[in-house]
């Protein structure tokens, strides 16, 4: 079975620093490209990473670029996301997602999602 | 950035209703749209990619149409598993962006 379990979600105060894993099982994962979408509590998906299959190309949402780094270890069948200097606008359900085959980039597998909240 | 609007933002419909779901882009996407289901407490699924392709394990009462600006999503005949949040998303350039949703409630 195709499967993405996203972990690592948690409480954290402003400032803090969380890091986000997706383990992958089903398929190839080294083949397939992988990102995060987020979700804030009632609002809509949001867009925040991608990475391709060999991490050659790594893209950021403006809202997290400098703060977010994501990474994935193919070895592993593991996708992460290491968040820093969090900020309340950051809380949100954060899900992994992988990418169609082809060139539409699509997210045609996701994962249950992890909730991240940043609070004092 | 690509901006993507919904509209409506939210309908009431009944069991059987033909639904139709409208996302215009800021500037021409091709045909890079994709759409999306998404259930309180669930994770989102693809329904569409490519404007119009049926991903597999959808029902056929599904169906995306659309190129260029402006496309549809359109629910043939509702049932009750399809009340729902829909969203477009285009896959043209980076940053990838979602419209802000479409909210399919139970008349």
């Amino acid at each position: 079975e195709v499967q993405l379990v996203e972990s690592g979600g948690g409480l954290v105060k402003p400032g803090g620093s969380l890091r986000l894993s997706c383990a992958a099982s089903g398929f190839t994962f080294s083949s397939y490209s992988m990102n995060w979408v987020r979700q804030a509590p009632g609002k809509g998906l949001e867009w925040v990473s991608s990475i391709s299959s060999s991490s050659s190309y790594i893209y950021y949402a403006d809202s997290v670029k400098g703060r977010f780094t994501i990474s994935r270890d193919n070895a592993k069948n593991a996708l992460y996301l290491q968040m820093n200097s969090l900020r309340a606008e950051d809380t949100a359900v954060y899900y992994c997602a992988r990418g169609a085959p082809g060139d539409q980039q699509a997210f045609d597998i996701w994962g249950q999602g992890t909730m991240v909240t940043v609070s004092s | 950035d690509i901006q993507m609007t919904q509209s409506p933002s939210s309908l009431s419909a009944s069991v059987g209703d033909r639904v139709t779901i409208t996302c215009r882009a800021s500037q021409s996407i091709s045909s890079y749209l994709n759409w999306y289901q998404k259930k309180p407490g669930k994770a989102p699924k693809l329904l569409i990619y490519a404007a119009s392709s049926l991903q597999s394990g959808v029902p056929s009462r599904f169906s995306g149409s659309g190129s260029a600006t402006d496309f549809t999503l359109t629910i043939s005949s509702l049932q009750p598993e399809d009340f729902a949040t829909y969203y477009c998303q285009q896959s043209y350039s980076i940053p990838l962006t979602f419209g802000g949703g479409t909210k399919v409630e139970i008349k």
